[in-house]
């Protein structure tokens, strides 16, 4: 069975700090996808990021950016320079590659990470 | 383009009374879910579908029905409400891919057993 670990269930910060959000997935799967949600106080889910199991390639988007390690089954998230509008509830996710059946796209999420940005 | 749409956005019902959450996606998709969020436990799939016709149960699938009819429609069924699905509803849907597809999230349901 999969399962992802947000060990920090919250996180406060000051403006302009930088801030990583922590995520560790089990699955037994060889090919598989991980996600990030953001979930702002108004309740909407917004797709952030997905990463294959073979792409270990680091991401930067803006002042995001994603560190995947295979090594030790994390899927990081930091934001650089946090502003008050990133305060959310960030959620990470996974899903277990191709297979006979639907099974493959169902969604394990983590407990999530509640981040506050203090101005 | 609506995306996911939701209805209603709030309820609230007595123990043992029935209710259907709807759901309806304008994206041509065929995997469509039901998740449950509750406080510290993140989101928790109900049930899914790959398509119509065709549906399955997810990690906590007890008290939930669900039909899917149509590739637009997939709504949930709760036959008799009981307190501990006092929770937020979600239904997402996504191109069926192998599980490589972002899923597109609904705006929620709120859902209060007294």
């Amino acid at each position: 069975a999969q399962k992802v670990t947000q060990a920090q269930t919250e996180i406060s910060v000051v403006e302009k700090e930088d801030v990583t959000l922590d995520c560790v997935y089990e699955t037994r799967d060889t090919t598989y996808y991980l996600f990030w949600y953001k979930q702002p106080p108004s309740g909407e889910l917004v797709f952030l990021i997905r990463r294959n199991s073979f792409d270990e390639q680091n991401e930067i988007s803006g002042r995001y950016s994603w560190n995947f390690q295979k090594s030790t089954s994390s899927f990081n998230f930091t934001i650089t320079a946090s502003q008050v509008v990133d305060s959310a509830v960030y959620f990470c996710a996974l899903s277990e590659g191709q297979k006979g059946g639907a099974s493959g796209s169902r969604l394990t999420f983590g407990e999530g990470t509640q981040l506050t940005v203090n101005p | 383009n609506a995306g996911v749409t939701q209805t209603p956005k709030f309820q609230v019902l007595k123990t043992g009374q029935s209710m259907t959450l709807q759901c309806a996606q304008d994206m041509n998709h065929e995997y469509m879910s039901w998740y449950r969020q509750d406080p510290g436990m993140g989101l928790r799939l109900i049930h899914y579908s790959v398509g119509a016709g065709i549906t399955d149960q997810g990690e906590v699938p007890n008290g939930y029905n669900v039909s899917r009819s149509t590739t637009e429609d997939f709504p949930l069924r709760l036959l008799s409400a009981a307190p501990s699905q006092t929770s937020v509803y979600f239904c997402a849907s996504s191109r069926f891919q192998g599980g490589n597809q972002p899923q597109h999230f609904g705006d929620g349901t709120r859902l209060s057993i007294l």
